[in-house]
């Protein structure tokens, strides 16, 4: 079944602990793409990645890095969390081959106190 | 980025009615998108529509494009309290990076 699959789903941390959201997908998918949702915000693109080795920032990549070492995983890494981190959070994927129609996770609800 | 805007922010009918919702974008396309978010979950894309149609049909979803006037209506006929959802919508810019260009979405909710 093809998916997209982030890890945890649900997260409680304190201020300032370093955490790792992981995110692998198997459509073999060039593009791999990380959100945060906040209410009233709508979806707001953290980092992007195009193909293995190649990253981007997004529009909100301040505390947050990414890596692509292999093209199916892109995890997430919270260097010092801080209670403004405090979001739910999505990992896509697309090909451009498809008109670049992104496939979601579940999402990860990250509470940082 | 987020350059689509979407009207209304919020929709409340009756089940069996139209639902009717509106996105409007700033730069030429590729395509335009729409997604379905259940409350919390990720989103599920819905339909595309590429910028030479004008109109496309999926079910109960009927999708129009006006390149002229950069906006895009997503209708769903005869809704269903199952289709009580957030509803995105999102442009691929023809001069992007594979970057989506997304609205704030529209919140519907059917009454049963």
């Amino acid at each position: 079944e093809a998916q997209v699959t982030q890890n945890p789903r649900y997260l409680i941390t304190v201020t300032g602990k370093k955490l790792t959201v992981t995110c692998s997908q198997n459509m073999n998918h060039e593009y791999m793409s990380w959100y945060r949702q906040d209410p009233g915000l709508g979806l707001r693109q953290i980092y992007y990645s195009m193909n293995v080795e190649v990253t981007d920032k997004g529009d909100v990549p301040e505390g947050y890095k990414v890596s692509r070492k292999e093209k199916r995983n892109f995890p997430l890494i919270l260097e010092s969390p801080s209670p403004n981190q405090t979001s739910l959070y999505f990992c896509a994927s697309s090909s451009q081959g498809a008109g670049h129609i992104q496939y979601f996770g579940a999402g990860t609800r990250l509470s940082v106190l | 980025s987020q350059q689509g805007e979407e009207d209304p922010q919020a929709l409340s009918i009756q089940e069996g009615e139209n639902a009717t919702m509106n996105c409007s974008y700033k730069t030429s396309i590729n395509n335009l998108q729409w997604y379905r978010q259940n409350s919390g979950r990720g989103l599920v894309h819905l339909i595309l529509i590429r910028s030479n149609e004008r109109e496309k049909h999926s079910g109960r979803l009927r999708v129009t494009l006006d390149t002229s006037k950069k906006s895009s209506s997503l209708l769903i006929t005869a809704s269903r309290a199952a289709d009580t959802a957030s509803y995105f919508c999102a442009t691929d810019p023809m001069d992007s990076n594979y970057q989506l260009i997304w609205g704030a979405g529209t919140k519907l909710i059917i009454k049963p």
